[in-house]
């Protein structure tokens, strides 16, 4: 069973840098085949992943996001986190952090954090 | 990149089946999980590996795929069932994950 919790602020100017961070409480976050990986429904709309990392490999992201969003990993912490520069009003959205497998399926979500950006 | 479609919305009366689909180019050679996603909730899985269902999952939920579409079917619709629903592959040419842009289901 692993239990993930976002953490960050709630509110981030526009042209700023969002920045949350996840932590999971697991056994290991280094020891299991998980991708840490971050989820977001911005209002009124569906889900739209935006990335994940493996604790040994680079990260990926939604070609969407690319050239704003960072995702790295703290394995002594058990955190990972996102950064998102240059944030609008678009980017107003719940965010979760979930652990999934190679495929996508995604069976640990954290309880979402909901960041406005105004 | 890789696209699913989603009708966005499904209504249907209590006790009869509803037939969620999902389409994308040759999806029947991937592997579709589905989520419900209710309120002020997390996303859960009720269908993964196109037709398989976790513990806890009733048995009226169930899947299918093939060629290009993916279909979520809830068998005697409860009110309770009443929740946005998405389709989910991983696209494998550029290592990505996709959501489809979600279903609502209306119990009428």
């Amino acid at each position: 069973q692993v239990q993930l919790q976002e953490s960050g602020p709630g509110q981030v100017k526009p042209s700023q840098t969002l920045s949350l961070t996840c932590t999971v409480s697991t056994g290991s976050i280094s020891g299991t085949t998980y991708y840490w990986s971050w989820i977001r429904q911005p209002t009124g709309k569906g889900l739209e992943w935006i990335g994940r990392i493996y604790t040994s490999g680079r990260p990926n992201y939604n070609p969407s996001l690319t050239s704003r969003v960072s995702i790295s990993l703290d394995t002594s912490q058990k955190q990972f986190s996102l950064t998102l520069t240059s944030v609008t009003a678009a980017d107003t959205a719940i965010y979760y952090c979930a652990a999934a497998d190679y495929y996508g399926l995604t069976d640990y979500w954290g309880q979402g954090i909901r960041v406005i950006v105004s | 990149s890789y696209v699913l479609n989603q009708p966005p919305s499904v209504s249907v009366p209590p006790g009869k089946t509803a037939r969620i689909t999902c389409g994308g180019s040759n999806i029947g050679s991937k592997s579709v999980h589905w989520y419900q996603k209710k309120p002020g909730q997390a996303p859960e899985v009720v269908i993964y590996s196109d037709s398989d269902r976790p513990s806890g999952i009733p048995e009226r939920f169930s899947g299918s795929n093939s060629g290009n579409t993916a279909t979520l079917t809830i068998s005697w619709v409860e009110a309770g069932d009443e929740a946005d629903y998405y389709c989910q592959v991983w696209e494998s040419s550029g290592d990505l994950v996709v959501f489809g842009g979600g279903t609502k289901l209306t119990v009428l």
